[in-house]
């Protein structure tokens, strides 16, 4: 089955402990994104890749990294995470740039 | 599952009506539109797309509508299902190579 999968897929933490949150695809798709989606915001881009060890920051990157070492994984670095970084998490892929994303079931982080 | 709709607009309908979403945009430049359908505890999925060198573009139960003079985008679903209860993005980008905007996001909620 095609799909994205995310995990954790709730997590827990408190502010300053490092944290990975894996994203994987099997569509062998080039294009990979996060998102963070917050009430009343909407769906923000963090990071994206065009394809391996590209990667490029979207709208809100800051207190975040991404790594592309391999084609189907995309995974997000909170190196020190703040209470502000509380938020539902989006991986999603596409085999073209941004268009028909494929998205993920979902990270709920909350760092207290 | 997951609350994405705290504090949206929301549509309500009736079980078989059409139902019509709408979305404004703000980037003249903008050039390809999405919209996705977000299910409670699950993430975005896409439904429909359109150029903006077309003004309607329909799928099965859905049509997309553009009018790039008042910059304004719609969604119609015909024979609104309980199925169709969702919180509803519009997404716009000005092509490759440029990031995805997304709405705030419309919860469309089915009456029986």
């Amino acid at each position: 089955e095609a799909q994205v999968t995310q995990n954790p897929r709730y997590l827990i933490t408190v502010t300053g402990k490092k944290l990975t949150v894996t994203c994987s695809q099997n569509m062998n798709h080039e294009y990979m994104s996060w998102y963070r989606q917050d009430p009343g915001l909407g769906l923000r881009q963090i990071y994206y890749s065009m394809n391996v060890e590209v990667t490029d920051k979207g709208d809100v990157p800051e207190g975040y990294k991404v790594s592309r070492k391999e084609k189907r994984n995309f995974p997000l670095i909170l190196e020190s995470p703040s209470p502000n970084q509380t938020s539902l998490y989006f991986c999603a892929s596409s085999t073209d740039f941004l268009f028909r994303q494929f998205f993920g079931p979902g990270t709920r982080l909350t760092v207290l | 599952g997951e609350s994405v709709g705290l504090h949206l607009p929301t549509l309500s309908v009736q079980e078989g009506d059409n139902s019509i979403i709408n979305c404004a945009y703000s980037n003249s430049a903008s050039d390809y539109f999405i919209w996705y359908k977000q299910e409670s505890g699950k993430g975005p999925q896409f439904i429909i797309d359109i150029r903006s060198n077309m003004d309607k573009r329909q799928g099965q139960r859905v049509t997309v509508l553009l009018n790039k003079t008042v910059k304004h985008l719609s969604l119609q679903i015909a024979a609104t299902q309980p199925g169709d209860s969702a919180v509803y993005f519009c997404a716009e980008t000005p092509g490759a190579n440029s990031k995805l905007t997304f709405g705030k996001g419309i919860t469309l909620s089915v009456r029986p």
